[in-house]
């Protein structure tokens, strides 16, 4: 059974720091997302990660993937109070179309 | 057009009523999924259908019932609940194949309340 595990699951920090969230995950996958959940909203995609190594950066955020050591970490730099929000990694367990399976979320808020 | 829409918004039923939720791509993804989602919890995974039929049902209760009747339109209807099935239900839909493909887009969801 795969598992994600995301930490920490809750983060207050100050406008201006940098701050990295982990996610881990149990099973060999080698596709990874990201997504970004406003109260009461939807999932936005923000990142999606295909294989060994990949790098994305958006913004403020940057995203990595070690599948060797299945691993995941989005990177917060000089953070804003706009990018307060619940952050969910997922990882697709199979081929063809499978449903993913989500960390449990780190509720991001981002103080002035 | 990366847009999949989910209707209705908002939904109170009680106990005994039947009513259906639905949700439409038009983005030609091949593969639909439904996610339940309660309250300061993650997503979970509820049904996925590929090319039409049903490929994945994680062990929802038979009071949830989906639907696919084209490759643009997901239903999920829904008989006989209970208070515990309050949750915004999520619909969302991907390719089926490999690389950024399977990419999951999601609509913006049905909050349902059962009384």
């Amino acid at each position: 059974e795969l598992k994600v595990e995301q930490n920490p699951l809750f983060l207050s920090m100050q406008e201006g720091k940098n701050y990295t969230i982990y996610c881990n995950y149990s099973t060999t996958s080698d596709r990874l997302y990201w997504y970004r959940q406003d109260p009461g909203k939807s999932l936005e995609s923000l990142f999606v990660l295909l294989s060994n190594g990949a790098v994305k950066q958006e913004g403020r955020l940057m995203a990595s993937l070690d599948t060797k050591a299945r691993l995941s970490t989005l990177h917060i730099t000089a953070a804003v109070h706009d990018l307060s929000a619940t952050y969910f990694c997922a990882v697709l367990s199979g081929g063809g179309a499978d449903g993913l399976t989500f960390g449990k979320g780190t509720h991001l808020i981002i103080q002035p | 057009d990366t847009e999949v829409t989910q209707t209705p918004k908002h939904l109170v039923m009680g106990m005994t009523n039947k009513k259906s939720l639905k949700c439409e791509q038009h983005m030609g993804h091949r593969a639909m999924y439904w996610y339940k989602q309660k309250a300061k919890k993650p997503p979970e995974l509820m049904f996925v259908y590929s090319y039409e039929k049903l490929s994945i049902n994680e062990s929802v209760p038979s009071r949830f019932s989906p639907e696919c009747p084209n490759s643009s339109l997901l239903n999920l209807h829904l008989h006989a609940l209970q208070p515990e099935d309050s949750a915004l239900y999520l619909c969302a839909s991907s390719q089926v194949g490999g690389g950024d493909r399977r990419e999951q887009y999601f609509g913006p969801g049905t909050r349902l309340t059962v009384t």
